[in-house]
Protein backbone atom coordinates (compact mmCIF):
# COMPACT_ATOMS: atom_id res chain seq x y z
CA UNK A 1 0.00 0.00 0.00
CA UNK A 2 1.29 3.47 -0.92
CA UNK A 3 -0.01 5.02 2.65
CA UNK A 4 -1.81 8.15 3.26
CA UNK A 5 -0.85 10.12 0.35
CA UNK A 6 -1.52 13.99 0.25
CA UNK A 7 -1.23 16.91 -1.85
CA UNK A 8 0.00 19.36 -2.05
CA UNK A 9 3.01 18.90 -0.84
CA UNK A 10 3.60 22.43 -0.39
CA UNK A 11 1.73 25.75 -1.46
CA UNK A 12 2.29 29.13 -1.18
CA UNK A 13 -0.99 31.22 -1.20
CA UNK A 14 -1.41 35.05 -1.08
CA UNK A 15 -4.19 36.27 1.75
CA UNK A 16 -7.78 36.10 0.73
CA UNK A 17 -7.13 32.73 -1.55
CA UNK A 18 -8.95 29.64 -1.23
CA UNK A 19 -6.69 26.75 -0.28
CA UNK A 20 -7.66 23.42 -0.89
CA UNK A 21 -5.72 20.15 0.46
CA UNK A 22 -5.82 16.62 -0.67
CA UNK A 23 -6.44 13.20 1.19
CA UNK A 24 -6.21 9.87 0.28
CA UNK A 25 -6.41 7.62 3.21
CA UNK A 26 -5.22 3.88 2.93
CA UNK A 27 -7.77 1.81 1.53
CA UNK A 28 -9.76 -0.17 3.94
CA UNK A 29 -9.23 2.21 6.53
CA UNK A 30 -12.66 3.91 7.50
CA UNK A 31 -11.52 6.90 10.26
CA UNK A 32 -9.86 10.29 8.83
CA UNK A 33 -8.30 12.60 10.63
CA UNK A 34 -7.03 16.08 9.84
CA UNK A 35 -4.03 17.81 11.74
CA UNK A 36 -2.58 21.22 12.42
CA UNK A 37 0.72 21.36 13.33
CA UNK A 38 2.44 25.09 13.91
CA UNK A 39 6.15 25.52 16.10
CA UNK A 40 3.59 27.38 18.34
CA UNK A 41 0.56 25.05 19.28
CA UNK A 42 1.98 22.18 18.44
CA UNK A 43 -0.32 18.85 16.83
CA UNK A 44 -4.07 19.90 16.98
CA UNK A 45 -6.38 17.61 15.73
CA UNK A 46 -9.26 19.58 13.46
CA UNK A 47 -11.83 17.22 12.34
CA UNK A 48 -12.16 13.44 11.82
CA UNK A 49 -14.24 10.87 9.65
CA UNK A 50 -15.54 7.96 10.35
CA UNK A 51 -16.96 5.89 6.85
CA UNK A 52 -17.57 9.47 5.53
CA UNK A 53 -19.26 11.22 7.94
CA UNK A 54 -17.81 13.98 10.15
CA UNK A 55 -17.93 12.64 13.62
CA UNK A 56 -16.15 15.51 15.47
CA UNK A 57 -15.41 18.92 14.03
CA UNK A 58 -14.95 20.91 17.11
CA UNK A 59 -10.92 21.46 16.70
CA UNK A 60 -12.11 23.30 13.60
CA UNK A 61 -10.76 26.92 14.22
CA UNK A 62 -13.51 28.80 12.56
CA UNK A 63 -15.88 29.23 9.77
CA UNK A 64 -13.26 29.87 7.67
CA UNK A 65 -12.32 26.21 7.46
CA UNK A 66 -14.59 23.21 6.40
CA UNK A 67 -13.74 19.52 5.46
CA UNK A 68 -15.29 17.07 3.43
CA UNK A 69 -15.32 13.31 2.89
CA UNK A 70 -17.42 12.89 -0.70
CA UNK A 71 -16.12 9.05 -0.52
CA UNK A 72 -14.31 6.57 1.13
CA UNK A 73 -10.79 7.30 -0.61
CA UNK A 74 -10.80 11.35 -0.69
CA UNK A 75 -10.99 13.74 2.07
CA UNK A 76 -10.24 17.74 1.31
CA UNK A 77 -9.50 20.72 3.69
CA UNK A 78 -10.78 24.14 2.46
CA UNK A 79 -9.59 27.74 3.84
CA UNK A 80 -11.48 30.52 2.52
CA UNK A 81 -10.71 32.51 2.79
CA UNK A 82 -7.18 32.14 3.83
CA UNK A 83 -4.86 34.18 6.40
CA UNK A 84 -1.42 34.46 7.45
CA UNK A 85 -2.26 33.02 10.96
CA UNK A 86 -3.22 29.64 8.51
CA UNK A 87 0.07 28.88 7.45
CA UNK A 88 1.29 25.61 9.43
CA UNK A 89 1.89 21.78 8.15
CA UNK A 90 -1.59 20.05 7.72
CA UNK A 91 -1.77 16.36 8.03
CA UNK A 92 -4.09 13.82 7.09
CA UNK A 93 -4.18 10.40 8.65
CA UNK A 94 -6.29 7.36 8.83
CA UNK A 95 -7.21 4.33 10.70
CA UNK A 96 -8.70 1.21 10.71
CA UNK A 97 -9.98 1.28 14.45
CA UNK A 98 -11.38 4.83 15.92
CA UNK A 99 -13.26 6.14 19.03
CA UNK A 100 -14.42 4.61 21.06
CA UNK A 101 -11.68 1.74 20.75
CA UNK A 102 -8.86 3.63 20.24
CA UNK A 103 -6.68 0.77 20.16
CA UNK A 104 -5.03 1.52 16.21
CA UNK A 105 -2.80 3.23 14.88
CA UNK A 106 -3.12 6.14 12.89
CA UNK A 107 -1.06 6.42 10.01
CA UNK A 108 -0.07 9.80 8.60
CA UNK A 109 0.58 11.69 5.52
CA UNK A 110 3.55 14.01 4.89
CA UNK A 111 1.80 16.89 4.91
CA UNK A 112 0.90 19.77 2.83
CA UNK A 113 3.16 22.98 4.25
CA UNK A 114 0.70 25.99 3.71
CA UNK A 115 2.36 29.63 3.45
CA UNK A 116 0.09 32.03 3.58
CA UNK A 117 1.33 35.45 2.51
CA UNK B 1 -8.89 16.00 28.91
CA UNK B 2 -6.49 13.84 30.11
CA UNK B 3 -2.93 15.20 29.22
CA UNK B 4 0.98 14.00 29.58
CA UNK B 5 4.18 15.53 30.69
CA UNK B 6 7.63 14.86 28.73
CA UNK B 7 10.71 16.43 29.05
CA UNK B 8 11.21 18.70 25.91
CA UNK B 9 14.61 17.12 24.77
CA UNK B 10 16.78 13.98 25.97
CA UNK B 11 20.36 12.99 24.19
CA UNK B 12 21.67 9.59 23.94
CA UNK B 13 24.88 8.03 22.59
CA UNK B 14 24.29 5.86 19.42
CA UNK B 15 24.27 2.16 20.43
CA UNK B 16 22.75 2.91 23.95
CA UNK B 17 20.02 2.21 25.37
CA UNK B 18 17.00 5.27 25.99
CA UNK B 19 14.74 5.99 28.36
CA UNK B 20 11.86 8.12 27.46
CA UNK B 21 9.64 9.05 30.50
CA UNK B 22 6.10 10.33 30.68
CA UNK B 23 4.08 11.20 33.35
CA UNK B 24 0.24 10.95 33.24
CA UNK B 25 -1.13 11.27 36.38
CA UNK B 26 -4.87 11.85 35.65
CA UNK B 27 -4.89 8.74 33.15
CA UNK B 28 -8.49 7.12 33.99
CA UNK B 29 -9.03 3.00 33.58
CA UNK B 30 -9.76 3.17 30.42
CA UNK B 31 -7.13 4.99 28.38
CA UNK B 32 -4.53 3.62 26.24
CA UNK B 33 -0.98 5.20 26.08
CA UNK B 34 0.22 5.35 23.03
CA UNK B 35 3.54 6.47 21.86
CA UNK B 36 3.96 8.63 17.99
CA UNK B 37 7.60 10.31 17.05
CA UNK B 38 7.61 12.42 13.81
CA UNK B 39 10.73 12.18 12.12
CA UNK B 40 11.89 15.46 10.31
CA UNK B 41 9.70 16.47 8.19
CA UNK B 42 7.48 13.50 8.34
CA UNK B 43 4.21 13.27 9.62
CA UNK B 44 4.26 11.19 13.02
CA UNK B 45 4.37 7.61 12.85
CA UNK B 46 3.07 4.62 15.56
CA UNK B 47 5.83 3.38 17.62
CA UNK B 48 3.76 1.03 20.35
CA UNK B 49 0.93 1.49 22.62
CA UNK B 50 -0.49 -0.68 25.97
CA UNK B 51 -2.96 -0.41 28.49
CA UNK B 52 -1.62 -2.22 31.60
CA UNK B 53 0.95 -4.54 31.04
CA UNK B 54 4.95 -4.09 29.21
CA UNK B 55 4.51 -3.72 25.39
CA UNK B 56 7.15 -5.15 23.08
CA UNK B 57 7.87 -4.55 19.10
CA UNK B 58 10.21 -4.40 16.99
CA UNK B 59 10.46 -1.00 17.28
CA UNK B 60 10.78 -0.58 21.00
CA UNK B 61 9.71 -1.13 24.33
CA UNK B 62 6.54 0.51 26.69
CA UNK B 63 6.81 -0.05 30.61
CA UNK B 64 3.79 1.18 31.93
CA UNK B 65 3.74 1.81 35.82
CA UNK B 66 1.70 -0.50 37.82
CA UNK B 67 -0.60 2.56 39.04
CA UNK B 68 -0.68 3.54 35.45
CA UNK B 69 0.46 7.33 35.86
CA UNK B 70 3.65 7.02 34.09
CA UNK B 71 5.10 4.97 31.24
CA UNK B 72 8.26 4.71 29.64
CA UNK B 73 9.29 4.39 25.96
CA UNK B 74 12.54 1.95 25.99
CA UNK B 75 14.61 2.22 22.39
CA UNK B 76 17.26 -0.45 22.98
CA UNK B 77 19.74 0.53 20.90
CA UNK B 78 19.63 4.22 19.68
CA UNK B 79 20.64 4.60 16.19
CA UNK B 80 20.72 8.49 14.11
CA UNK B 81 17.62 7.43 12.66
CA UNK B 82 16.04 7.68 16.05
CA UNK B 83 16.58 10.94 16.19
CA UNK B 84 13.26 12.09 16.54
CA UNK B 85 10.15 14.17 18.76
CA UNK B 86 8.67 11.33 20.54
CA UNK B 87 5.57 11.91 21.71
CA UNK B 88 3.29 10.41 24.75
CA UNK B 89 -0.60 10.25 23.89
CA UNK B 90 -3.63 8.87 25.73
CA UNK B 91 -6.65 7.91 23.92
CA UNK B 92 -9.23 8.43 25.60
CA UNK B 93 -12.73 6.13 25.05
CA UNK B 94 -15.02 8.76 24.05
CA UNK B 95 -15.41 12.33 23.14
CA UNK B 96 -13.96 14.96 20.97
CA UNK B 97 -10.19 15.58 20.07
CA UNK B 98 -9.73 12.24 20.56
CA UNK B 99 -5.70 11.95 20.22
CA UNK B 100 -4.16 14.84 22.24
CA UNK B 101 -0.58 15.51 21.35
CA UNK B 102 1.21 17.40 23.61
CA UNK B 103 4.92 18.95 22.66
CA UNK B 104 6.75 15.49 22.77
CA UNK B 105 10.60 15.21 23.74
CA UNK B 106 13.30 16.12 21.02
CA UNK B 107 15.12 12.71 20.84
CA UNK B 108 19.25 13.58 19.58
CA UNK B 109 21.53 10.79 19.12
CA UNK B 110 25.24 11.76 19.07
CA UNK B 111 27.32 9.56 16.75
Amino acid sequence: DAGVIQSPRHEVTEMGQEVTLRCKPISGHDYLFWYRQTMMRGLELLIYFNNNVPIDDSGMPEDRFSAKMPNASFSTLKIQPSEPRDSAVYFCASSLVGPPANTGELFFGEGSRLTVL
Amino acid sequence: DAKTTQPNSMESNEEEPVHLPCNHSTISGTDYIHWYRQLPSQGPEYVIHGLTSNVNNRMASLAIAEDRKSSTLILHRATLRDAAVYYCILRVPTGANNLFFGTGTRLTVIP
